[in-house]
């Protein structure tokens, strides 16, 4: 079978420099987008989310940026911390009469290197 | 601690052998998920409950698998017969639900499964 999902993809950042991990999403339907970070041994955790009537939002050294033409989401974070590595995950949601199940993305290994 | 939590942590098994895996949501959630995430990917959806309805239920989901919800509040999950390819994290996640707004779903750890 195929092994691609063994090998995630990583970003290797310095402390301090910002970061930025891409997501291409599948569904044209899917009106709703979540970031999410997971470390090691735990379940995901929500970072940001955005509607699909909005093409930015902005958090605390976090934004979200949203392409609609081309099915596309970027996380940037601002002066990464060590605390910062772990694997992110965007995911889709359709909001009415989808139940709001997640549709996740290929995760993207963040590695910030002191 | 008010977050979801998840029972067992780790359970190994033979291959052939029944499992049951416990969740219990944040207390005033209505809405329950269970996802499966193997190694290197996203969690991938396998069922969700409003309160004690099992509303959808992924293609992903063989007869093997049961889930249940019986009081509206905790969860389980039943892998019967289990296989090798059944090895997985399995992740339970709650939220409420609020009309056409998005609610956040709160993941628990995770039960992680190794059949042998």
């Amino acid at each position: 079978g195929e092994s691609v999902g063994l090998h995630l993809p990583t970003l290797s950042v310095q402390e301090g420099d910002n970061s930025i991990i891409n997501c291409a999403y599948s569904n044209s339907a899917s009106d709703y987008f979540i970031w999410y970070k997971q470390e090691s041994g735990k379940g995901p955790q929500f970072i940001i989310d955005i509607r699909s009537n909005m093409d930015k939002r902005q958090g605390q050294r976090v934004t979200v940026l949203l392409n609609k033409t081309v099915k596309h989401l970027s996380l940037q974070i601002a002066a990464t911390q060590p605390g910062d590595s772990a694997v992110y995950f965007c995911a889709e949601s359709i909001l009415t009469g989808g139940g709001n199940k997640l549709t996740f993305g290929t995760g993207t290994q963040l590695k910030v290197e002191l | 601690d008010t977050g979801v939590s998840q029972n067992p942590r780790h359970k190994i098994t033979k291959r052939g052998q029944n499992v049951t895996f416990r969740c219990d949501p944040i207390s005033e959630h209505n809405r329950l998920y269970w996802y499966r995430q193997t190694l290197g990917q996203g969690p991938e959806f396998l069922t969700y409950f409003q309160n004690e309805a099992q509303l959808e239920k992924s293609r992903l989901l063989s007869d093997r698998f049961s889930a249940e919800r019986p009081k509206g509040s905790f969860s389980t999950l039943e892998i019967q017969r289990t296989e090798q390819g059944d090895s997985a994290m399995y992740l339970c996640a709650s939220s409420l639900t609020g009309g056409v707004s998005y609610n956040e779903q709160f993941f628990g750890p995770g039960t992680r499964l190794t059949v042998l």
